[in-house]
């Protein structure tokens, strides 16, 4: 079985402009999270994505939003870049069908924002 | 509220010695907890997990934890260490019964030879 996907691996954008980062979830699985590394933050989770339908949320800006495709496939956008949005993302799947599912992590994309 | 607290940000061993990653955790409710481990330029990887069934899990790679209510605890353990254990290690606790993770601040742990 293939592993969670993300594009891309890198990116490099400046303050102002908006990005798009792609999750493709283990085949199956339903439910996809976000979740945004730095090394003053830690890990934080920005939301999570259940049958098309944002079914929990982190406490981040609206400018972070996402959504999730009719095939489980989830796209996550920044708009107006700060520098402080420079991190890792990762992207999370699992089944969904319950709580406390063991979640799946992608790579994860690294973004600079210059 | 859910939270980890996890008590040491770099621990270092020698090879063949054990492992203690200690992690503390706050929860209004019977939690879920998780390790997970992520190696330098890698994704999360699960180690194991706690849902209320034994107190003593047993994961991937060696690596066990015990779950203690009374101390509020759950270390993570392994008899004897390996280079390859070297990583960053999360101890995890979920919001409630959601897939949200809370994540500690991670523990470095360093093998030398």
């Amino acid at each position: 079985k293939a592993g969670v996907t993300q594009t891309p691996r890198y990116l490099i954008k400046t303050r102002g402009q908006q990005v798009t980062l792609s999750c493709s979830p283990i085949s199956g699985h339903r439910s996809v999270s976000w979740y945004q590394q730095t090394p003053g933050q830690g890990l934080q989770f920005l939301f999570e994505y259940f049958s098309e339908t944002q079914r929990n949320k982190g406490n981040f800006p609206g400018r972070f939003s996402g959504r999730q495709f009719s095939n489980s496939r989830s796209e996550m956008n920044v708009s107006t870049l700060e520098l402080g949005d420079s991190a890792l993302y990762l992207c999370a799947s699992s089944s969904g069908r319950e709580g406390h599912n063991e979640q799946f992590f992608g790579p994860g994309t690294r973004l600079t924002v210059l | 509220a859910q939270s980890v607290t996890q008590l040491d940000s770099h621990v270092s061993v020698s090879e063949g010695t054990p492992v203690l990653l200690r992690c503390n955790y706050s929860s209004s409710y019977s939690p879920s907890l998780f390790w997970y481990v992520q190696h330098p330029n890698k994704g999360l990887q699960l180690l194991l997990k706690y849902t209320s069934a034994a107190t003593l899990v047993k994961g991937i790679n060696g690596f066990e934890a015990e779950f203690k209510k009374s101390e509020t605890s759950f270390h993570l353990t392994k008899p004897s260490a390996h280079m390859s254990d070297a990583a960053e290690y999360f101890c995890v606790v979920s919001f409630y019964n959601t897939d949200k993770l809370i994540f500690g601040t991670g523990t470095r742990l360093q093998v030398f030879p």
